[in-house]
């Protein structure tokens, strides 16, 4: 069954410095998304992704968020200067026409 | 706005007993409703989907559009379902999923 990879599986980043987290999404799907869980709390819509720009982000998506898709494979998420408050872990999804949502196993940023 | 409410943060039952884990929406239209499965926080796994009507792992869910419901249903409750359950919802215009906070079930032997 295809899958969404992510990775690192954990990542641990002094603040300010800048982290990518990176997910390879489902060869065929068009839509791709980058979900955030801080621990123990819900999961949050962070921005998704649609035919090489932004279709939709929230209000957590703010400027020192990014997303690329550098190549036909990879999708991006880069942090600028990270934050005590950043540390979550972050799902990559994707999701094609007629699919339901399939996600990553997540990386687990920890910013100290 | 969509807006997804789960009521319950924790639920503990019996193996073999009934368990329910409920689910309100709000949305103006025909979303899309989806469960969710997280064990010991590792990836979200799809539980279910309204619109394929199937049954996984014994687990159903009907939608209910008049009391705006999708609760998730199994007549008798394993110790292996023991996980964080997501409801979630999708709507119209550019897709994208919103979730309920998220019930812990817990099955006691």
């Amino acid at each position: 069954e295809p899958e969404v990879t992510q990775t690192p599986s954990h990542q641990v980043t002094q603040m300010g410095q800048e982290v990518i987290l990176r997910c390879v999404p489902i060869s065929n799907h068009l839509y791709f998304y980058w979900y955030r869980q801080i621990l123990g709390q819900k999961v949050e819509f962070l921005v998704s992704f649609y035919n090489n720009e932004i279709s939709e982000k929230s209000e957590i998506f703010d400027d020192q968020f990014s997303v690329e898709r550098p190549d036909g494979s990879n999708f991006t998420l880069k942090i600028r200067s990270t934050k005590l408050e950043d540390s979550a872990m972050y799902f990559c999804a994707s999701r094609g026409d007629r699919d339901g949502y399939t996600f990553g196993s997540g990386t687990r940023l920890t910013v100290v | 706005a969509q807006r997804v409410t789960q009521p319950e943060k924790l639920l503990s039952v019996f193996k073999g007993a009934p368990v329910e884990l409920k689910c309100n929406y709000s949305y103006s239209g025909s979303p899309e409703l989806f469960w969710y499965v997280q064990y010991s926080r590792q990836r979200l796994q799809l539980l279910l989907r309204h619109i394929s009507r199937e049954s996984i792992k014994g687990f159903t869910a009907d939608l209910n559009k008049g009391e705006t419901s999708f609760h998730l249903k199994k007549p008798f409750a394993q110790e292996e379902d023991s996980a964080m359950y997501y409801c979630a919802l999708s709507g119209r215009g550019p897709p994208r999923l919103t979730f309920g906070e998220g019930t812990q079930l817990t099955v006691n032997p």
